[in-house]
């Protein structure tokens, strides 16, 4: 059973960087042909995706967030990971990683919340 | 930037009918998937292509799709079905994007 995991700072200063980790266990990150995506969600409102990698590296990015956002993925350590740069208040959310395969995004972490306050 | 419109809410008693609407604003339409939140919950799986069931999701749950708009259907709806659900879908370039999702309230 594939697992997902997220981890990382949970208070982040305005104009800093949020940096979020996703370890994947009970498969390996490079097997199969999934995407792994980064998605998220301010209180009381709907999900928003950020951006999904693979792993080959090639990565697809929200227009809305594309100047601010970076996905990475490191197969030695079955993790990927997301930079999201220059962060106001408007980012404050749960954020979850999750697989995408065939069949949609099948298996998600149980989410973290990320609060942007000085 | 491509759309995916819902339905705010959809009110059902139990045992009847929900029907959830997921409206994209381009054609052509990629494939739809629906998902389904509980409080405090991750969400999780309960449609994929249009109308493909993932194991352990109840046969209630069926999902069809017409044009550019694909829908929901929960049939002999249960409390425990109560939840936000939400649509989602890609555009040509691999860019994902979700409904705006709907809340399905059992009275």
């Amino acid at each position: 059973q594939v697992q997902l995991q997220e981890s990382g700072p949970g208070l982040v200063k305005p104009s800093q960087t949020l940096s979020l980790t996703c370890t994947v266990s009970g498969g390996s990150i490079s097997s199969g042909s999934y995407y792994w995506s980064w998605i998220r969600q301010p209180a009381g409102k709907g999900l928003e995706w950020i951006g999904r990698i693979y792993t080959s590296g090639s990565t697809n990015y929200n227009p809305s967030l594309k100047s601010r956002v970076t996905i990475s993925v490191d197969t030695s350590k079955n993790q990927f990971s997301l930079k999201l740069s220059s962060v106001t208040a408007a980012d404050t959310a749960v954020y979850y990683c999750a697989r995408y395969s065939s069949r949609g995004h099948d298996y998600w972490g149980q989410g973290t919340l990320v609060t942007v306050s000085s | 930037s491509y759309e995916l419109t819902q339905p705010p809410s959809v009110s059902v008693s139990p045992g009847q009918t929900a029907r959830i609407t997921c409206s994209a604003d381009a054609l052509p339409k990629q494939y739809a998937y629906w998902y389904q939140q509980k409080p405090g919950q991750a969400p999780v799986l309960v449609i994929y292509k249009d109308s493909e069931r993932p194991s352990g999701i109840p046969e209630r749950f069926s999902g069809s799709s017409s044009g550019t708009t694909v829908t929901l259907t929960i049939s002999g709806v249960q409390a425990e079905d109560e939840a936000d659900y939400y649509c989602q879908s890609a555009d040509s370039s691999g860019t994902y994007v979700f409904g705006t999702g709907t809340k399905v309230t059992v009275l």
